[in-house]
């Protein structure tokens, strides 16, 4: 497809254990976001790729998470040991390197549920 | 420290009607502002966006958003409500945005439901 694709769509897991979560960008786009979004709150900025590296991860909450883009295309996000407090709605995003403010385009999300 | 506030969780319009969703932000300093839209079971839609020059700032769909500094706002409108309207609109402001790498780190509002009535 055309757009931004996040897999799986959704997942339950048990408090404790692994958790990754894909993200394929649009074909192109150098630069690649994640947020997450809890109940009733707006997106919330977790980390950003340039290419394969991660040039700003101030957002991650903790050493429990970590997010690798290894070939500069498809991201993983991992979280280890999960918690209930994790359970969201984890958005990717992709956009063009360079520009002043380019769109960034959002795939559906991941909703995790970490019982 | 910046922040958005999106005031009322929900919007009820008729049809036709005017939209007006408000957005206050805080920033120390020219922040570039953005309305994204979420419609159901899709990913989040760049609406409009102010970077700089004109402050009334048209977007797609008929919607505009007026940039102003002196009441630190950014408020969505469109004049006539349709149906396909009813969505999520959550109100976003960056004051870092890399010349070089288009990078820019959003910090969004808590969002507005928009309901439209026939």
């Amino acid at each position: 497809g055309a757009g931004v694709s996040q897999t799986p769509s959704n997942k339950v897991t048990e408090k404790g254990k692994y958790v990754e979560l894909r993200c394929d960008p649009i074909s192109g786009h150098t630069a690649l976001y994640w947020y997450r979004q809890s109940l009733g709150q707006g997106p919330e900025f977790l980390i950003y790729f340039q290419g394969t590296g991660a040039a700003d991860d101030s957002g991650l909450p903790n050493d429990r998470f970590f997010a690798v883009r290894p070939e500069g295309s498809v991201s993983t996000l991992k979280i280890q040991r999960t918690e209930r407090g994790d359970s969201a709605v984890y958005l990717c995003a992709s956009s063009l390197k360079g520009g002043t403010a380019g769109e960034l385009f959002f795939g559906e999300g991941s909703r995790l549920t970490v019982l | 420290a910046q922040s958005v506030t999106q005031l009322g969780s929900h919007v009820s319009v008729s049809e036709g009607a005017l939209v007006l969703l408000r957005c206050n932000y805080s920033s120390s300093v020219p922040p570039y502002l953005f309305w994204y839209v979420q419609y159901p079971n899709q990913g989040l839609q760049l609406l409009l966006k102010y970077t700089t020059g004109a402050t009334l700032v048209k977007g797609i769909n008929g919607f505009e958003a007026e940039f102003k500094k002196s009441e630190t706002s950014f408020h969505l409108t469109k004049p006539s409500a349709h149906m396909s309207d009813a969505a999520e609109y959550f109100c976003a402001v960056s004051d870092i945005v890399s010349r070089n790498t288009g990078f820019q780190k959003l910090v969004f509002g808590t969002g507005t439901r928009l309901l439209v009535s026939p």
